[in-house]
């Protein structure tokens, strides 16, 4: 079966420090992933995009790789901040041949970064 | 440049009622994407909508239905409202390869 799953479990981690969470997933062959932030009752916001050809993405302190061999993702967070505390998502976009119009997206890992 | 935007905030309304939700996409944008956000669920894909047309759309029932204005707006309506249709709605539109610039939701209450 397709599945996509996330760290299930909240991370929490100290200010300063580097977060990574994970992204698995099986029986898709996306031709991109996308990572977004979410806080509570708002909309996702957009952070980043990772092709199936590319293994890295870097914005500031945002870091994505993207092993599709292992069909997994990790998002790394530097110098962490309590401003950095939410909800993030990861989302496959099939796109060619599977072009359903949608995201497909995991249930999401809260991260909590104490000061 | 503004992002996507929905309206209303929040709607309440009572079980079998109807609710209507408006979408207003990125100018530029002409895709269309509506999501179901239940509480402490994922999100789950509803309904593409492109130059119009409706090009796809998530395993819901008939009762939620929508259509693309041709300024590329979108409404999405949901009939026959039950409990179970209380979440966030949110609407998304898309740019090149990134599908999901999304608004800032509509949270649907069904008492």
């Amino acid at each position: 079966s397709q599945k996509i799953e996330q760290n299930s479990e909240a991370l929490n981690i100290q200010e300063g420090k580097t977060a990574t969470l994970t992204c698995n997933y099986t029986n898709y062959s996306p031709a991109y992933l996308q990572w977004y932030r979410q806080d509570p009752g708002r909309g996702p916001v957009f952070l980043l995009l990772i092709r199936e050809n590319e293994k890295e993405k870097r914005k500031e302190r945002l870091k994505v790789t993207f092993d599709t061999t292992l069909k997994q993702s990790l998002f790394h967070i530097t110098a962490s901040q309590p401003a950095d505390s939410a909800t993030y998502l990861c989302a496959l976009d099939l796109h060619g041949s599977s072009n359903t119009g949608k995201l497909i997206f995991g249930q999401g890992t809260t991260l909590q970064v104490k000061p | 440049e503004a992002g996507v935007t929905q309206s209303p905030t929040h709607l309440i309304k009572t079980r079998g009622q109807q609710a209507t939700l408006r979408c207003s996409p990125i100018s530029g944008h002409t895709s269309v994407y509506w999501y179901q956000q239940a509480l402490g669920l994922g999100l789950q894909f509803l309904l593409w909508y492109d130059e119009g047309e409706e090009r796809n759309r998530g395993n819901f029932p008939p009762r939620f239905s929508g259509r693309q204005f041709p300024n590329y707006s979108s409404e999405l309506n949901v009939n026959a409202l039950e409990l179970e249709d209380s979440a966030l709605y949110l609407c998304a539109s898309s740019l090149a390869a990134v599908r999901g610039f999304f608004g800032p939701g509509t949270r649907l209450t069904v008492l």
